[in-house]
């Protein structure tokens, strides 16, 4: 069965600092991996999403990475800012035959002013 | 913009009570998901549906069911609410496998 790792669980930065968050899994076969953030009492959103066939995704400030083969990925934000502090999930597909996604717990982000 | 679009975004609700939570979506995705978020035990899947009248278990389906007549719409049903069921519950939308998922805003469920 999959699972999902997150570290650290928490972090907490001063503005403009650029950071990473990892994310491990146990099975390698994946079709694709995703980041969301989460705002405190609210949905998921999506951030980047990662096919299997790539190494990177970038959006803006965000930089993911995927590394199959060793069962990681990394979400660099550049130049964080106060707007940045959510809860940060990556996930993957529960399996290679189904569709739902199993997440990791996530890290607790705040940016200090 | 795509959506997905949780009816209620707060609900209390009495013990043994029979509870529905919609869940809509206008994409035209063929796959929809229920998932329950905890702290400490993060999201945890319920319920999934390939297709129209389709449903597959997930990690935790117990005290729960789930209805899709319709491609855009999957509801979950509490068949009889307990406390344990207190919960923040999100509905998800995708297309198949190579695409991502989008989320809706959560309902925030109290059972008393």
């Amino acid at each position: 069965k999959q699972e999902v790792t997150q570290i650290p669980a928490a972090l907490s930065v001063p503005e403009g600092e650029n950071l990473v968050l990892n994310c491990s899994f146990t099975d390698s076969a994946i079709y694709n991996l995703q980041w969301f953030r989460q705002d405190p009492g609210k949905g998921l959103t999506s951030l980047l999403l990662i096919q299997s066939s790539q190494r990177e995704q970038t959006s803006g400030r965000l930089n993911a990475s995927l590394d199959k083969s060793s069962g990681r990925s990394t979400l660099y934000i550049a130049a964080s800012q106060p707007g940045d502090s959510a809860t940060y999930l990556c996930a993957v597909p529960i399996d290679t035959g189904r569709r739902a996604l199993t997440f990791g717990s996530g890290t607790r982000l705040q940016v200090q002013p | 913009d795509v959506k997905v679009t949780q009816s209620s975004r707060y609900l209390v609700k009495r013990t043994g009570e029979k509870v529905f939570l919609e869940c809509v979506q206008d994409m035209d995705h063929e796959n929809m998901f229920w998932y329950r978020q905890d702290p400490g035990l993060g999201l945890r899947l319920i319920y999934f549906s390939y297709d129209v009248k389709m449903k597959e278990k997930g990690d935790i389906p117990e005290g729960y069911s789930v209805s899709r007549e319709k491609k855009e719409r999957f509801s979950l049903i509490l068949e009889s609410a307990s406390t344990n069921q207190t919960s923040m519950y999100l509905c998800a939308s995708s297309f198949p496998d190579l695409y991502g998922y989008t989320f809706g805003s959560g309902t925030r469920l109290t059972v008393v």
